[in-house]
């Protein structure tokens, strides 16, 4: 069974503040992903990773930075945090391969920006 | 780019009701679709993946069909328990063959009366 972990499982924050959210995943997935969930939204693509050192823009990037320093491990940073970004966040991880389209996913950091 | 529609928001059941939810979705080529199901407070997991080769999927009493000629693949059920509350996410694998990324749908949250 593939785990994926992530920490904080829930920060509150003020508007302006910094953030770094953190997920490890131990299975040897190459991709690793980052999410925001939303009501009326569902699961928003913010950046993703094939590998350490690399990183890929999502579909709703802006305000958000990552980096991948591992395998393992996959960062979010918000260094300017606003009130919009209170949400509930995601990671995710892969196999890499065109027959592995299932992603795993952590438990979720929820995120309050007052 | 693909996209996923799924555009039930909310369905309310009674146990032993019949669950359908539909996805329709717009792709170049040839998608792997994928039903997710996300329990309170947990992380979505893989309930079913449906690819061009077998069209069909069954996992714990659920069934996925995907349909070319509609471009729709929808989720049933025959009989629904108060443990299937959850929300349902159908996504579609980007085409490619990479599948690196998925979209998803706004989900479908389920509710089951006893």
């Amino acid at each position: 069974e593939a785990a994926v972990t992530q920490s904080p499982r829930n920060k509150v924050t003020v508007t302006g503040g910094n953030v770094t959210l953190s997920c490890r995943q131990t299975n040897s997935h190459n991709y690793m992903y980052w999410y925001r969930q939303d009501t009326g939204h569902g699961l928003r693509l913010i950046h993703y990773s094939y590998g350490a050192g690399n990183l890929q823009i999502g579909d709703v990037p802006d305000g958000y930075k990552a980096t991948r320093t591992t395998q393992e491990d996959f960062f979010l940073l918000l260094e300017l945090a606003s009130p919009s970004q209170t949400s509930l966040y995601f990671c995710a991880s892969r196999r890499q391969g065109g027959d592995y389209a299932e992603q795993f996913f952590g438990p979720g950091t929820r995120l309050t920006v007052l | 780019g693909d996209s996923v529609t799924q555009k039930q928001g909310q369905v309310t059941l009674s146990e032993d009701d019949f669950l359908f939810i539909n996805c329709t979705y717009s792709t170049t080529t040839y998608p792997t679709l994928l039903w997710y199901v996300q329990y309170p407070g947990q992380g979505p997991q893989l309930l079913l993946k449906v690819t061009t080769a077998n069209n069909k999927g069954i996992s714990r009493g659920f069934e996925a069909t995907y349909d070319k000629g509609t471009t729709s693949f929808h989720l049933q059920k025959a009989s629904v328990q108060e443990s299937d509350s959850a929300v349902y996410f159908c996504a579609l694998a980007n085409s490619g063959g990479s599948n690196a990324k998925l979209t998803f749908g706004k989900g479908t949250k389920l509710s089951v009366k006893s």
